[in-house]
């Protein structure tokens, strides 16, 4: 069965510091990678997603990841951030035997502080 | 297009009601999905449906909650008799072809 770890459920970082947000994943077969933010009071909104093709990919707000087949890696990056990053990050993978279904970390709450 | 819609925003109701959730997906998207959020639990995936067949009820707490997508342009996800431990807020999000989910805005749940 797929799974999907989010190593830190915390990150605390000042702001225009560099963040990084790990996260791993466990699948035999090939998937697709999604990272969601989740601002206060809101849904989830789609950050950026790996499908195929070039393994570094460039997202909304600034945000990239990179994904890593051999670690099993999906890391979220931004060179410096802002207040307005503060939310919930979530890491997700799709399931090929669920057809359309994600599995979900458990998220990072990414606070930036002045 | 609107995105995915959701009423009502918010709902409190009594132990022992029965509380109505809608949903409205994106035009064209053949998934539709149910999940529920909580501080304890996180996000769990309740249910979803492809091109308004249920696929997957796994998720669905216990017989109290049922869901329903009559047609494409219109879900509910009901919970009947409600209990405090169901309060929450509830997310519908839908999909198309690939596996990218929109979410709604959600509903917030407190049933005293």
């Amino acid at each position: 069965a797929q799974s999907v770890t989010q190593l830190d459920s915390q990150v605390p970082v000042f702001e225009e510091a560099p963040v990084e947000l790990r996260c791993n994943y466990s699948s035999s077969v090939s998937v697709y990678l999604f990272w969601y933010v989740q601002y206060p009071n809101q849904g989830l909104q789609l950050l950026l997603k790996y499908l195929s093709g070039s393994t570094l990919v460039k997202g909304i707000n600034g945000f990239e990841a990179e994904f890593n087949k051999s670690q099993t890696s999906f890391h979220l990056r931004k060179p410096s951030v802002h207040i307005s990053d503060t939310a919930e990050y979530f890491c997700a993978v799709s399931d090929p035997v669920g057809g359309g279904k994600l599995i979900f970390g458990q998220g990072t709450e990414l606070s930036v502080k002045p | 297009d609107a995105g995915v819609i959701q009423s009502p925003r918010h709902e409190v109701t009594e132990m022992g009601q029965e509380v109505t959730l809608r949903c409205k997906p994106i035009s064209g998207h053949d998934y539709l999905f149910w999940y529920r959020q909580t501080m304890m639990r996180g996000l769990e995936l309740l249910i979803y449906f492809n091109n308004n067949v249920p696929i997957d009820d796994s998720g669905m707490p216990e017989d109290r909650f049922s869901a329903k997508m009559p047609n494409a342009s219109f879900s509910t996800l009901k919970i009947q008799p409600s209990e405090p431990r169901d309060s929450a807020v509830y997310f519908c999000a839908t999909s198309g072809l690939s596996y990218e989910q929109y979410f709604g805005p959600g509903t917030r749940l407190t049933v005293t």
